[in-house]
């Protein structure tokens, strides 16, 4: 089935300091990248949408110069977080769309990862 | 107000036990996902739903649309199924989804 390959799993860093996460789609093309933040018993919140080769959607209230998102090409999407501070620690998941939506469920899941920031 | 409601919170169940989790929505939807989050946070796409019953060896999902509700079965449950499971409705116009807060369920030996 599809695979997302997300990485770091868990990543600490210093306040002030950025942090590069990485979604691959291993073995499909994620025509559309979802990338979302997830507080401790809180729900998914989507951050913004990015389709390959265009700018990001960012949803209301998510700094686009702070989450820079990049979906260079159809296999890769990534989110730096940039500045990080003790706030933005966090759980952070991306989600890509398949170009052939009838191939697997739709959308796949990376494994999520775990930002602490002190 | 939750455009997506999922109810319980949370459950624990003996293993072995039949369980239920329901979710209803209030906006219209193309297709309902279920999802289910494992303790390291790593989520996996269950089911996705856009009308009728799916069943996956001892998982079983409804939905009905006139009613805007779906309801996730765990047949025989197992410990190994203790997860968050959460639904999530994806707009018609696609790209947006609603999810739920997620339903904890312990299955304890």
């Amino acid at each position: 089935g599809a695979v997302v390959s997300q990485h770091p799993s868990r990543v600490i860093c210093k306040s002030g300091t950025s942090v590069k996460i990485e979604c691959r789609s291993l073995d499909f093309q994620a025509t559309t990248m979802f990338w979302y933040r997830q507080f401790p018993k809180q729900s998914l919140m989507l951050m913004a949408t990015s389709n390959e080769g265009s700018k990001a959607t960012y949803e209301q209230g998510v700094e686009k110069d702070k989450f820079l998102i990049n979906h260079a090409s159809l296999t890769l999407s990534t989110l730096t977080v940039t500045s990080a501070h003790p706030e933005d620690s966090s759980f952070y998941i991306c989600s890509a769309r398949a170009r052939d939506r009838e191939k697997n469920y739709g959308y796949t899941f990376g494994s999520g990862t775990r930002l602490t920031v002190v | 107000k939750n455009e997506v409601e999922q109810s319980p919170q949370n459950l624990t169940a003996q293993e072995g036990e039949f369980i239920t989790i329901n979710c209803s929505y209030s906006v219209g939807i193309s297709a309902l996902h279920w999802l289910q989050q494992h303790p390291g946070g790593g989520i996996v796409s269950l089911f996705m739903l856009s009308s009728g019953k799916k069943k996956h060896g001892r998982l079983i999902a409804t939905i009905n649309i006139q009613e805007k509700h779906s309801s996730l079965h765990i047949t025989a449950s197992h410990p190994r199924d203790s997860a968050v499971y959460i639904c999530a409705v994806e707009l018609p116009l696609g790209n947006q989804f609603y999810f739920g807060t997620g339903t904890s369920l312990t299955v304890i030996p």
